[in-house]
């Protein structure tokens, strides 16, 4: 079974801090990707990687970024976190450009207070 | 940016009841997927639907892709309480690199 994991579950977070959140699948997947999702608004996606070292900005890069050193891990990175942050955090990977199904891991709850 | 629709945002039914969710856009699509999300879960693709008109059926579920590939609906027959989740529609752009991801439709089926 494909596995996407999460590094954490929930966090909390005071405003201008700076937060990682890691995504690692065990699937050697060449494309990661990057989601907010809020109620209403379905899934966003903030950023992209169809391989190491490269990445591409989806619909809301703002105030984020992203580090991908490793195939197998993806990180997302708010280097100032502000409270319109806050939000669920998904991460997901999938085999190769063109390839339709991707998998999500269980999401990071991220607060910012 | 391509946007999709879907309606209706929440539903509440008992065991039993038909329900159709939909999911529309002004924009076409190279292909078109489901998704079901449990709480504290991530999505779980259902679908995926690539052709206009195509219809695909897993159990109860039905998923219509439109013939303009613009819209599609998912039709659930004789509900039941595990079938109760957020169900997200999601289109690909023509590169097939990127998803743009419909609102949810928040279903609770009570028994």
């Amino acid at each position: 079974d494909v596995k996407v994991t999460q590094s954490s579950r929930y966090l909390v977070k005071r405003t201008g801090e700076k937060v990682f959140l890691e995504c690692v699948q065990d699937m050697d997947h060449e494309n990661m990707f990057w989601y907010r999702q809020d109620p209403g608004l379905g899934l966003r996606l903030i950023y992209f990687s169809y391989d190491v070292k490269m990445k591409e900005k989806g619909d809301i890069p703002e105030g984020y970024s992203v580090s991908r050193e490793k195939k197998e891990r993806f990180s997302l990175i708010l280097e100032s976190a502000s409270t319109n942050q806050t939000s669920m955090y998904l991460c997901a990977s999938s085999w190769g450009l063109r390839t339709l199904t991707q998998y999500f891991g269980p999401g990071t709850r991220l607060l910012v207070l | 940016t391509q946007l999709l629709e879907q309606s209706p945002q929440f539903l509440s039914i008992q065991e039993g009841e038909n329900l159709t969710v939909y999911c529309n856009s002004s924009s076409v699509f190279s292909s078109l997927q489901w998704y079901r999300q449990e709480p504290g879960e991530g999505p779980v693709l259902l679908v995926t639907v690539v052709t206009g008109g195509e219809v695909k059926k897993l159990k109860r579920l039905t998923f219509q892709f439109g013939d303009a590939r613009k819209d599609s609906s998912l039709h659930i027959t004789a509900a039941q309480p595990g079938d109760t989740g957020l169900y997200l529609c999601a289109g690909f752009n023509n590169a097939g690199n990127m998803l743009t991801f419909g609102g949810g439709t928040r279903l609770m089926v009570k028994p």
